[in-house]
């Protein structure tokens, strides 16, 4: 089945304490992104990567980190996380330019207290 | 800029009426729109995408928009409520850099 699959589903943690949320595709696309949503704020671009090694800031890149070695995989990094990164957290994946629709995975929702 | 603007914060029908859920784009080149629904903690699934071919475009679970340039809308309908289309609906635009552009949602609430 095409999916992009998110790990964890829920994640608690402590300020400061570095997390990783993995983010895997299986259909060979190029284009890799993730969002987070916040209520009243909607869903905003945190990070994007057009290809392998080719990653670039969105509107909310400060406090994450990505990295994109292989094509199917897009993990969000935030190295010491604090309270206002509790959010819900989405990745997702498109062939090239996105105009045929992206695919989402099923969400992170995290905690940081 | 691209933009969207969903004009309705809420919706509330009966079921088994006509769904209509409002959307206007901004955008100085021919868009590539969307609508997504996102169902009470669940991920955002696409029901239907308009990329300049034909402006009446049919999705998934009977839904369908027509992109009107002359209005800048592109409205998603349904004929006939479900009780499972209750969720929250996102029209959405890619802007230059591929970035998808939301609006700020649609909640559907169906009635019994």
């Amino acid at each position: 089945e095409a999916q992009v699959t998110q790990n964890p589903r829920y994640l608690i943690t402590v300020t400061g304490k570095k997390l990783t949320v993995t983010c895997s595709q299986n259909m060979n696309h190029e284009y890799m992104s993730w969002y987070r949503q916040d209520p009243g704020l909607g869903l905003r671009q945190i990070y994007y990567s057009m290809n392998v090694e080719v990653t670039d800031k969105g509107d909310v890149p400060e406090g994450y980190k990505v990295s994109r070695k292989e094509k199917r995989n897009f993990p969000l990094i935030l190295e010491s996380p604090s309270p206002n990164q509790t959010s819900l957290y989405f990745c997702a994946s498109s062939l090239s330019s996105g105009h045929m629709g992206y695919t989402f995975g099923s969400g992170t929702r995290l905690t940081v207290v | 800029a691209q933009s969207v603007t969903q004009l309705d914060s809420h919706v509330s029908v009966s079921e088994g009426t006509p769904v209509l859920l409002r959307c206007n784009y901004s955008s100085s080149y021919s868009p590539s729109l969307f609508w997504y629904v996102q169902h009470p903690n669940k991920g955002l699934q696409l029901l239907l995408k308009y990329t300049s071919a034909a402006t009446l475009v049919k999705g998934i679970n009977g839904f369908e928009a027509e992109f009107k340039k002359s209005e800048t809308s592109f409205h998603l309908t349904k004929p006939s409520a479900h009780m499972s289309d209750a969720a929250e609906y996102f029209c959405v635009v890619i802007d230059s850099s591929y970035k998808l552009i939301f609006g700020s949602g649609t909640r559907l609430l169906v009635r019994p």
